[in-house]
């Protein structure tokens, strides 16, 4: 099975700093997506961010960026200036025939 | 608005009786979704549609089925529910320019006792 692996269960950032999740993930296409979603808790599961695998280009969305490295099979989240409303649990997921596949989520808390 | 719609939010039924789940959205997507979630964990992917009369089992085998009548409604059915299907419900749509990006629902929280 082709596999979402994040390493990090639990993490943890000051409020207004910068905190890095880690994603790899393993696939045998050549043409996929890769995403990070964000569930509060008891809340609606919203998209983050997306990558196209074809683009070499770093997506960026206001304060969230990725480090996408297509050999290494890596595309982490970077969240700069964290805000209380950035705590949620966050799933790294890879796209490809129109499927999802999950990894198990890593939780980050924002302390004020 | 275009969103995607799940009811009923919350439910608590007992042993063996039948359930539906509904799902609809007005986002005009062809593809939509069905995923179960114990709190804290990771999606588990359980059907998929394609379009109308489209229907595929996903990687996490249930007892659940589903239907796809219409493009906007797609229904998940438990014949005789039991307390191992106590889990989160969530829906999901894509299509359109959107590729492979899934708009999720705000689940279900079923338990069944």
């Amino acid at each position: 099975a082709q596999t979402v692996t994040q390493s990090q269960p639990e993490m943890s950032v000051q409020e207004a700093e910068t905190v890095t999740l880690s994603c790899t993930y393993d696939t045998s296409e050549s043409d996929y997506y890769l995403f990070w979603y964000k569930q509060p808790p008891s809340r609606q599961m919203i998209l983050v961010i997306r990558q196209e695998a074809y683009k070499q280009q770093n997506a960026t969305e206001n304060r969230f960026s990725v480090n996408f490295q297509k050999a290494a099979k890596s595309f982490s989240l970077k969240i700069s200036d964290s805000q209380l409303g950035d705590a949620a649990m966050y799933f790294c997921a890879r796209g490809s025939n129109y499927k999802l596949t999950f990894g198990k989520g890593t939780l980050l808390t924002v302390n004020p | 608005e275009a969103d995607i719609y799940q009811t009923p939010r919350y439910l608590v039924i007992g042993t063996g009786k039948k359930i539906t789940l509904e799902c609809s959205q007005t986002m005009g997507h062809d593809k939509m979704y069905w995923y179960q979630q114990d709190p804290g964990m990771e999606l588990h992917l359980i059907h998929y549609s394609y379009g109308v009369n489209s229907t595929e089992k996903g990687d996490l085998s249930s007892e659940s089925t589903v239907s796809r009548i219409r493009t906007e409604h797609f229904p998940l059915t438990l014949e005789s529910a039991r307390p191992s299907h106590t889990s989160q419900y969530l829906c999901a749509s894509s299509g359109g320019t959107g590729g492979h990006e899934q708009f999720f629902g705000p689940g279900t929280r079923l338990t069944v006792l």
